[in-house]
């Protein structure tokens, strides 16, 4: 079966930069997804990666190695707007291609 | 551009009864998702809908739910005999194109959470 790692919990100050790492285990990869979600409100999506590298979007970038069936989301000059819960979710194909989720990761921004 | 569109954003019902949860998707979208998410977890997706068809429904239960997305009007999904176990809150989403479509995001509409007493 599919699974997702991610860590439950991320604190950072205003200003900096965090990375939210992602592990999964799939067969049939076919991409990474980041989505956002703010108090329980509609996810949002943020990036994806289907090849190896870097992915920049604004202050948001996410990473992927496939070899290592792992990911990251960065997030640069934080801003207390950016405190939400962060989900990797992976396509595969032994999941239909449809989205398999972590548990998600609840970043908290302090001043 | 409207975005997805859920209804009702509350939904109470008491055990044994059902609940019918409504989605209509963005304008343009024919692909339509169902997610469950209980607190503090991930989604769960449950069915992938196309017009009239059910493409994939793997991740619903057997008994009990039911989903449909007619050629008019919202998708629907219906929870029959509802228990205490069906309480969560449940997101639709949609996009342009399938699964496979190179990078389709899915977009989500504010959920309907499901409270059952």
């Amino acid at each position: 079966g599919q699974s997702l790692e991610q860590p439950s919990e991320v604190t950072a100050v205003e200003g900096a930069i965090v990375q939210i790492n992602c592990t999964y285990q799939t067969s049939g990869f076919y991409g990474l997804s980041w989505y956002q979600q703010h108090d329980g409100g509609a996810p949002t999506f943020l990036s994806y990666n289907a090849l190896d590298g870097l992915e920049e979007t604004g202050r948001f970038s996410s990473f992927l190695s496939r070899s290592d069936s792992y990911g990251y989301l960065l997030l640069q000059e934080l801003q207390m707007k950016d405190s939400a819960s962060y989900f990797c979710a992976v396509r595969a194909r032994d999941s239909n291609y449809q989205l398999i989720w972590g548990a998600g990761t609840k970043l908290i921004i302090k001043p | 551009n409207a975005g997805v569109m859920q209804n009702p954003r509350h939904l109470v019902r008491r055990r044994g009864q059902e609940a019918r949860l409504r989605c209509s998707p963005m304008k343009g979208h024919s692909h339509v998702y169902w997610y469950r998410q209980l607190p503090e977890e991930g989604l769960k997706f449950m069915v992938y809908l196309q017009k009239e068809n059910i493409i994939d429904e793997s991740g619903m239960p057997k008994e009990r739910f039911s989903a449909e997305f007619p050629k008019e009007g919202p998708s629907i999904l219906r929870i029959q005999q509802v228990v205490r176990g069906d309480s969560a809150a449940y997101f639709c989403a949609s996009s342009p194109v399938s699964p496979t479509g190179n990078n389709s995001p899915l977009h989500f509409g504010n959920g309907t959470r499901l409270t059952v007493t």
